[in-house]
């Protein structure tokens, strides 16, 4: 079955460090994929998405790329800040869109 | 737009309790899910709602749980009676297009 596998964390880095989390998935057909973000307390929210291979999906200075030849969607900033401290989900859309599945999560700390 | 609302924010019961938790969708979408999430993991489903129809329920423990989303729109998750093990996060979240979902903040549930 489809599956979405990230990297385990916790994920300690300091201020202005470069960021990267790995998200690797399987899927038959043409998955649509996505990085949600957690802060503590709150539900998930999405943080940018990409519905097509090569597709760069983009939001508040993070990035990921949609490799089909990979599998994988990894997850990237350039300067990370503290408040960019919280738990990061990478997850999948089936074909159908009916199913949905989300990785463990990784937890990210910037220290400032 | 207002986004997806849950209430009660949090709950402690005791086992063998009944307890419920309240979603109500945002406005014009059409898909809900409730999930479940476990200290330390993703979300994992546990029904998903077209309108009024359960269309996926494959993942709902039904001798315990149960759901219901009167008139297509808000949506109530029961379970009795509570155990131990029931002590997590319950989350909902609706979509639009079945692909991009949005989540409330959830309900944190203990079970003493």
């Amino acid at each position: 079955g489809d599956s979405v596998t990230q990297m385990e964390g916790p994920v300690t880095l300091s201020e202005e460090a470069f960021l990267t989390i790995n998200c690797t998935y399987t899927a038959t057909g043409y998955p649509s994929l996505f990085w949600y973000v957690q802060y503590p307390g709150e539900g998930l929210q999405l943080l940018l998405k990409a519905t097509k291979a090569d597709d760069k999906g983009s939001n508040k200075g993070f990035e990921a790329t949609y490799r089909k030849e990979t599998t994988s969607f990894h997850l990237e900033k350039g300067s990370v800040q503290v408040s960019d401290s919280a738990v990061y989900f990478c997850a999948l859309s089936d074909q159908s869109g009916n199913q949905f599945y989300f990785g463990t999560g990784t937890s990210l700390t910037v220290i400032p | 737009e207002a986004g997806v609302v849950q209430s009660p924010r949090y709950k402690i019961i005791e086992k063998k309790q009944p307890v419920a938790f309240w979603c109500n969708p945002i406005s014009g979408h059409n898909t809900l899910y409730w999930y479940r999430q476990n200290l330390g993991q993703g979300p994992e489903l546990l029904i998903r709602y077209e309108n009024e129809e359960a269309v996926d329920d494959s993942q709902l423990p039904k001798d315990r749980f149960s759901a219901e989303r009167l008139k297509g729109v808000d949506s109530t998750l029961k379970i009795q009676p509570a155990e131990l093990g029931d002590s997590a996060v319950y989350l909902c979240a609706s979509s639009r297009t079945g692909y991009e979902q949005y989540f409330g903040p959830g309900t944190r549930l203990t079970v003493t």
